[in-house]
């Protein structure tokens, strides 16, 4: 079936070092993409999306990058700050329901 | 702004008993989610709202059912709740479901003994 899913569980990285957070996606129908971060407790909040028709888009301190040729869908922090420890998930909107299927997650974990 | 407000918090049932999760969202949002979440793992979505007065299945329909009350309101149901729906739920709403995030509430924590 179509899937969604992140290279690595757990990322560990220094304070003020970027991150990368990667994820690979197997719908080439899909046509838009969401970065959420999950703290504990909480629901997921919108970082930053890209349409299929994008290669990059950049927000705050925060870069989306999608390659549809491989399918593979990244997300980059400059500077990583504590406050940006969390679980990572991508998801991917199955075209025209709104239906998000999600990855598992990436934990980020910022040392000081 | 409060957002995706999700009612109750906390929720301890015994196996066989039935409850509603209430959702309500202010952003007059169209679009209406819900979501489980088991430890260590993605979303996965039960149940959605296109717009009001639809209601589709998702992924994991299965012991859920689901009311559509007005634009704000969105409620799940278990009917007769059974230990593997224990889980975290999650509302979601969006203004237009093709091109825009869905934003989503806090979460009920659920546990069926």
């Amino acid at each position: 079936g179509e899937s969604v899913g992140l290279h690595l569980p757990t990322l560990s990285v220094q304070e003020g070092d970027n991150s990368i957070i990667n994820c690979a996606y197997s719908n080439s129908a899909s046509d838009y993409f969401i970065w959420y971060k999950q703290e504990s407790g909480k629901g997921p909040q919108f970082i930053i999306d890209i349409r299929s028709n994008m290669d990059k888009r950049q927000g705050q301190r925060v870069t989306v990058l999608l390659n549809k040729t491989v399918k593979h869908l990244s997300l980059q922090i400059a500077a990583t700050q504590p406050g940006d420890s969390a679980v990572y998930f991508c998801a991917e909107n199955m075209g025209n329901t709104g239906k998000l299927i999600f990855g598992q997650g990436t934990t980020l974990q910022v040392k000081p | 702004n409060a957002g995706v407000t999700q009612t109750p918090k906390f929720q301890v049932l015994k196996t066989g008993q039935s409850m509603t999760l209430q959702c309500a969202q202010d952003m007059n949002h169209n679009s209406m989610y819900w979501y489980r979440q088991d430890p260590g793992m993605g979303l996965r979505l039960i149940y959605y709202s296109a717009s009001e007065g639809t209601t589709d299945k998702g992924e994991v329909p299965n012991g859920y059912n689901v009311s559509r009350l007005n634009k704000r309101e969105f409620s799940l149901r278990l009917e007769s709740a059974a230990p593997s729906q224990t889980s975290v739920y999650f509302c979601a709403s969006t203004l237009d479901y093709s091109n825009q995030p869905q934003h989503f509430g806090d979460g009920t924590r659920l546990s069926i003994l």
